[in-house]
Parts: C-alpha cells; structure tokens; sequence
C-alpha cells in the first residue's frame, strides 16, 4: 500500500511571496490533515477535511492560509503571503474515517519550507 | 484545552541501557492516546494507540503503557537504530473530529 506522498520536499522563499503544498493520501482515506511542525515542537494541526469537507480549521490563519481538497482526494495548502515565522516543515496525513475508534493517522514526509 | 508535555525532552542512552520516556496528558475525556517515532526529514511513524488506564502494548524493544493522568515508553535493551524523535498524542471526547494534540517529544539517542 503506498503512503501519503508530498510534494515539493524542500521549499525556499522571500517573505510575502506565496508558496503551495501539494499532497496526496493513502487511497481510500476519507480523512486528510495538514499539520504544521515547527523546529523543536510537535505537529500543529491547521485544517482537517473529511472527504471534501472542512471539518475543523480553527488553527489555520485565514488571512494568508488557505486550503482545499478537491474531489475528496488531493489536497493544497497555500500560503500567500508568506512571513518569516512560517518557516516550519509542513505535514499531510490521512487516516480512514474521523469516527473511526482505530483512527490512527498515517503520515507525509513532510515539506520543509524556509522563509528568508 | 487539552495539553501534552512530554519528557524528558532529550536522553541520552548507551547501547542496552533500558530507559522510560514520559507522556503527561490533561484532555477532557480520552478517546485514545498515541506514540509516534519521527526520523529526522521523515513524517510521524504510528507506533501504537492506548485506549484505557491499565492497557499495555509491545513492539520489538517498546512497551507502552497507560494511566488516568500518563503514559509511560519502555525501551528495553535499545540499539543505536531505535534513536529517532519520540511522540506523545492524545484525541479527546471533547471533539468528534479526530483532532490529535501532540507533545513536543523526546530526542532519544542510544549511542553503541
């Protein structure tokens, strides 16, 4: 079975430049999560989707975050603009269902993103 | 809000040396409560999920176990590939969603 897959691994931009994540989960997870990982602190839920529905983005900063997932299968985080303290790797995970007890989340390798 | 503090935040083993890592939890109501190992440029590796005080489980050199208030990562007799950054997760009954709270983990390095 192969795993969430991310893209682009690395990324290096201006401040106030955009930049966009692209990620693709497990086939057949309903659930799609994107965290935010910043250096020395665990994953911080931003934006969680169910199928192609927003289900919690109580964390993502709307005012320069955005996301969506189309057709309830691939999914793009957007930054725009970007600010220094976005620096952070970016991770998309996905997990069957949201109800599911057994809901353990399966995890991207991540994108590394820099901000100068 | 739900809260995770993991510690140690960094040990230091030597090969075979058994140790504890700490997962101190506050969450209104648990759901589950999951470990992580993360390989530095890697993504979170699921290790386990505990879902009531008293329960244990077992991989390889890894025992972890469960209270009301913690659980606790047992590495017996570790190797020098069992270093990685080690992950506290718990999921609340406060939220129908999923929503994973993570500590900040532990850096874990067993030297030969």
């Amino acid at each position: 079975e192969a795993g969430v897959a991310q893209s682009p691994r690395y990324k290096i931009i201006e401040k106030r430049q955009s930049v966009a994540f692209w990620c693709n989960p497990i086939s057949g997870h309903a659930t799609l999560y994107w965290y935010q990982q910043i250096l020395g602190q665990g994953p911080k839920l931003l934006i969680q989707f169910q199928n192609n529905g927003v289900v919690d983005d109580s964390q993502l900063p709307k005012d320069r975050f955005s996301a969506e997932r189309l057709k309830g299968v691939d999914s793009t985080l957007k930054i725009q603009p970007a600010k220094l303290e976005d620096s952070a790797v970016y991770l998309c995970a996905s997990s069957r269902q949201r109800r599911h007890v057994r809901n353990e989340q399966f995890f991207g390798p991540g994108t590394r993103l820099t901000v100068l | 809000e739900d809260q995770v503090t993991q510690s140690p935040e960094a040990l230091r083993l030597q090969e075979g040396e058994s140790s504890s890592l700490n997962c101190s939890y506050t969450v209104s109501g648990l759901r589950g409560l999951f470990w992580y190992r993360q390989d530095p440029g890697k993504g979170p590796e699921f290790l386990f999920t505990l879902y009531s005080a008293g329960e244990e489980k077992e991989k390889e050199r890894l025992k972890a176990t469960l209270t009301k208030k913690e659980s606790f990562l047992h590495i017996t007799a570790p190797k020098p590939e069992d270093s990685a950054t080690y992950l506290c997760a718990v999921l609340s009954n406060a939220t129908s969603y999923g929503k994973l709270t993570f500590g900040q983990g532990t850096i874990l390095t067993v030297h030969p």
